[in-house]
């Protein structure tokens, strides 16, 4: 079946730092990526949609400076989390949409979990 | 606005017990209803699906059926495994925003032996 892959898998970083996770879906192409972050024991909550060749929309409360999105390929979205700070410590799930049609199935991946010191 | 909520957990039940998760929506159109789960560790996998009204959604021995008129998705099955201890997040999706999922709290289920 279609799989959606997220590197790295886990990251630590200082405070201050950026760090860069990538979203590909490795069998299918995605027209259209969705950022999610996930706090512990609760729930995820849409960041950003990502469209292929276009800007990303983000979701209300959601600072599209601080999380830059790029969707470069049909293949590919990165979410740049820029001078991170512990309270941005969180786990990061993409998903994408393929091009089948409106009512494809959307494919998770597994998860990026940032710790920010 | 669109929202969904279940039950809270955890659940806690021994093996071969009935589970029943409770979920219910709010939507400004027709949407699509999910569950999925999420296993320790790992991210989210699809469990099932029901994309219209009285739809069921059925897989690895878990059911729910789309109930309009309640506004409902529960989710059941008829006797659970230690393995299907995990969290499962009720979840929709509209037709003009597909993809775009609003997910409930989730709802952790742990099975004893």
């Amino acid at each position: 079946g279609a799989v959606v892959s997220q590197h790295p898998s886990w990251v630590i970083c200082k405070s201050g730092t950026s760090v860069k996770i990538e979203c590909r879906s490795l069998d299918f192409q995605a027209t259209t990526m969705f950022w999610y972050r996930q706090f512990p024991k609760q729930s995820l909550m849409l960041m950003a949609t990502s469209n292929e060749g276009s800007k990303a929309t983000y979701e209300q409360g959601v600072e599209k400076d601080k999380f830059l999105i790029n969707h470069a390929s049909l293949t590919l979205s990165t979410l740049t989390v820029t001078s991170a700070h512990p309270e941005d410590s969180s786990f990061y799930i993409c998903s994408a949409k393929g091009l089948a049609g409106p009512t494809d199935t959307q494919y998770f991946g597994p998860g990026t979990r940032l710790t920010v010191l | 606005g669109n929202s969904v909520t279940q039950m809270e957990g955890p659940v806690t039940l021994s093996e071969e017990a009935f589970l029943t998760i409770n979920c219910t929506y709010t939507a400004t159109g027709y949407p699509s209803l999910f569950w999925y789960v999420q296993y320790p560790g790992e991210g989210l996998q699809l469990l099932l699906k029901a994309t219209k009204a009285d739809d069921k959604g059925s897989n690895k021995g878990f059911e729910a059926t789309y109930r309009k008129e309640t506004t409902s998705f529960h989710l059941e099955k008829g006797s659970v495994q230690v393995s299907d201890s995990a969290v499962y997040f009720c979840a929709l999706t509209l037709s003009d925003s597909w993809g775009k999922f609003q997910f409930g709290a989730g709802t952790q289920v742990v099975v004893t032996p």
